[in-house]
């Protein structure tokens, strides 16, 4: 258990609709980071915060956002969903901003668009 | 372009053999690097990281080789067991950039 706590585990939802993604980091961690992983892919990075900023962008699609709150935890928001969003969203978190040390993934969710 | 890039995506072993996963990375700057193993149905998992000071590091039943002048990375297994059976990734990063980049990952197979 890497302490990084993700909900919902699974969601299922039609096009066109908008989800919430829910992560919690680390207990001590400032950052928290969004990557998707498609079928057979590998992961890509979506976003970074870090204590409440954004701190870095990756391949994150308009229709996507993201915010941290004051108690560190992270939202993912992904609007007007499509067929291809259909993935595996996770976040990560360090206790650092910069990337240059390790990041503990949580479990996932798993996002079916129909 | 950039990229960091896995020689194979498949290997198969036998129990108590020693793997070894490759990964190649194309930028000289890249200065760090990290292995994570998923599961199925899991999160990515750190395994080990190496910065790009050392050649070569060591954990429990793990060791990394970093080859600078190849641009090749490592992750040895020593005495696998069905239960590394996973996909492992190498991830690379560098100065001035914000996030990992990972590779497309290697399946192990273990076989008992």
């Amino acid at each position: 258990d890497s302490g990084v706590t993700q909900t919902p585990k699974h969601l299922i939802t039609a096009t066109g609709q908008r989800v919430t993604l829910r992560c919690s980091p680390r207990s001590g961690d400032l950052s928290v980071y969004w990557y998707q992983q498609s079928l057979d892919q590998g992961l890509q990075f979506l976003i970074q915060y870090y204590n409440g900023e954004e701190r870095a962008k990756g391949n994150i699609l308009e229709r996507f956002s993201a915010q941290q709150f004051p108690d560190l935890h992270s939202e993912l928001n992904l609007s007007s969903l499509e067929l291809g969003d259909s993935a595996l969203y996770f976040c990560a978190s360090s206790v650092y901003g910069n990337s240059h040390y390790e990041q503990y993934f949580g479990p996932g969710t798993r996002l079916t668009v129909t | 372009g950039e990229s960091v890039g896995l020689h194979l995506p498949t290997l198969s072993v036998q129990e108590g053999d020693n793997s070894i996963i490759n990964c190649a990375y194309s930028n000289s700057a890249s200065d760090y690097f990290i292995w994570y193993k998923q599961e199925s149905g899991k999160g990515p998992q750190f395994i080990i990281d190496i910065r790009s000071n050392m050649d070569k590091r060591q954990g429990q039943r793990v060791t990394v080789l970093l080859n600078k002048t190849v641009k090749h990375l490592s992750l040895q297994i020593a005495a696998t067991h069905p239960g590394d059976s996973a996909v492992y990734f190498c991830a690379e990063n560098r100065a001035g950039r914000r996030a990992l980049t990972f590779g497309s990952g290697t399946r192990l197979q273990v076989q008992p």
